[in-house]
This record gives structure tokens, C-alpha cells and sequence, in this order.
């Protein structure tokens, strides 16, 4: 079935840092791809996603892009803020495309 | 409106209690899931209802029974828990039906369950 495989945390950097989160899948068809970050205390939200190869998600500043070739959706910004500290998670579809999937989640702490 | 709204915030029960847990949206979403989360893991997927029909059981225990008395609501009835199912309860809701890989789930807070 899908999965997804995202990079071992914990990530910390200081702020205005750049940031990458690296994230692969394995898949059978051409499945969407999300970013969720979980702040603490509360419920995941979709940070962006791509729904075709090639695709750009973005939002506050975080980039993805949806790599067939080399089956990644990895997770960017260029300078991070202390209020980015959270959980990241990559997740895709299953193969009936009726639910998503989750990474194992990555924790981002930024300090000032 | 854009909230999925879950109760209680936090629970505590011992093995033998019956409660439930509860999910609500108002934003006319015709999906409603159910996802576990244990502390630092992902949300792991329990039920999945479309169009207030069960369509996902992902081989959940029986004393996990989940409801949808109608669009707008979604219950998770507890009895009988362990120890272990002591976790992070997530709501979500999606506008349609994931199918079309073209969906976003829309979460609640949680509702964090510790079972004696």
C-alpha cells in the first residue's frame, strides 16, 4: 500500500534559518500530497499540498513541490520563526484515494 | 464557520466505565473520520463515514463503536478500554470524500483520553 517516509527529528534551528524536511513516498498511481504541522496542544492542520507532479504547494512561506522522479514532496522555507516550532507531518492518499496517510512527524523547535 | 469542534477536551475513565466522545462540523462536509493519536506518533486511522455511512473500519476493536446520528455529528462510543488506548482522539471532516485525491481534512482539537 502507500507510505510515506519523512526525516527523523528533532529539527532545531535558530531563527531566520533555513529549513528543510525531507519527506519520500512509495505509491501505486499518482496519489495528493499534504503537509499538515501540529501546534502544541492542538489538531493538525493543512499546511499546503500538490495534487500532480511538478505541483508547487505553498503557504506562510513554506514551499513543497511534488517530485515523481524522485517520489519527494520535500518541506522548505527560507527563514523560519520561533511560531513555526510545531510537528510536521507528510502525508498522502491510500490507493482508494478515501483517506490519508501520515508520516511519522517531524518536531521543528526555532529559538530567538 | 470553519471549525470542527470536539467534547470533552479531555477525559478520564477507568476499564469498566461507558462514555462517549463527540464531533461536530458545520461546514456542510459530507466525510467524518476518526483518527487515534498516540504522544509523539502520527494520527493512525480508526472510521472513516461518507455520507453518514460507515465506508472505513481500519480493524478496530469492538469497544471502539463509532456513530453519525446525522451529517453534522459523529460520536465515538467507548467500553471496556484498556490502558493502552489512552491517546490523542482526532475528528476531521472533509468536504467530500477523499476519492479524486483531491480532499483536505479539516481537524478538531482532540479529545485527550486516559483510560485507569
Amino acid at each position: 500500500g502507500n507510505s510515506v517516509t519523512q526525516m527523523e527529528g528533532p529539527v532545531t534551528l535558530s531563527e531566520e534559518a533555513f529549513l528543510t524536511i525531507n519527506c519520500t513516498y512509495t505509491a501505486t498511481g499518482y496519489p495528493s500530497l499534504f503537509w499538515y504541522v501540529q501546534y502544541p496542544g492542538e489538531g493538525l492542520q493543512l499546511l499546503l499540498k500538490a495534487t500532480k507532479a511538478d505541483d508547487k504547494g505553498s503557504n506562510k512561506g513554506f514551499e513543497a513541490t511534488y517530485r515523481k522522479e524522485t517520489t519527494s514532496f520535500h518541506l522548505e522555507k527560507g527563514s523560519v520563526q520561533v511560531s513555526d516550532s510545531a510537528v510536521y507531518f507528510c502525508a498522502l492518499t491510500n490507493q482508494a484515494g478515501t483517506a490519508l496517510i501520515f508520516g511519522k512527524g517531524t518536531t521543528l523547535s526555532v529559538s530567538s | 464557520d470553519t471549525e470542527v469542534t470536539q467534547t470533552p477536551k479531555h477525559l478520564v475513565m477507568g476499564m469498566t466505565n461507558k462514555k462517549s466522545l463527540k464531533c461536530e462540523q458545520h461546514m456542510g462536509h459530507r466525510a467524518m473520520y476518526w483518527y487515534k493519536q498516540k504522544a509523539k506518533k502520527p494520527p493512525e486511522l480508526m472510521f472513516v463515514y461518507s455520507y453518514e455511512k460507515l465506508s472505513i473500519n481500519e480493524s478496530v476493536p469492538s469497544r471502539f463503536s463509532p456513530e453519525c446520528p446525522n451529517s453534522s455529528l459523529l460520536n465515538l462510543h467507548l467500553h471496556a478500554l484498556q490502558p493502552e488506548d489512552s491517546a490523542l482522539y482526532l475528528c476531521a471532516s472533509s468536504q467530500d470524500p477523499l476519492a479524486g485525491n483531491t480532499g483536505e481534512l479539516f481537524f478538531g482539537e482532540g479529545s485527550r483520553l486516559t483510560v485507569l
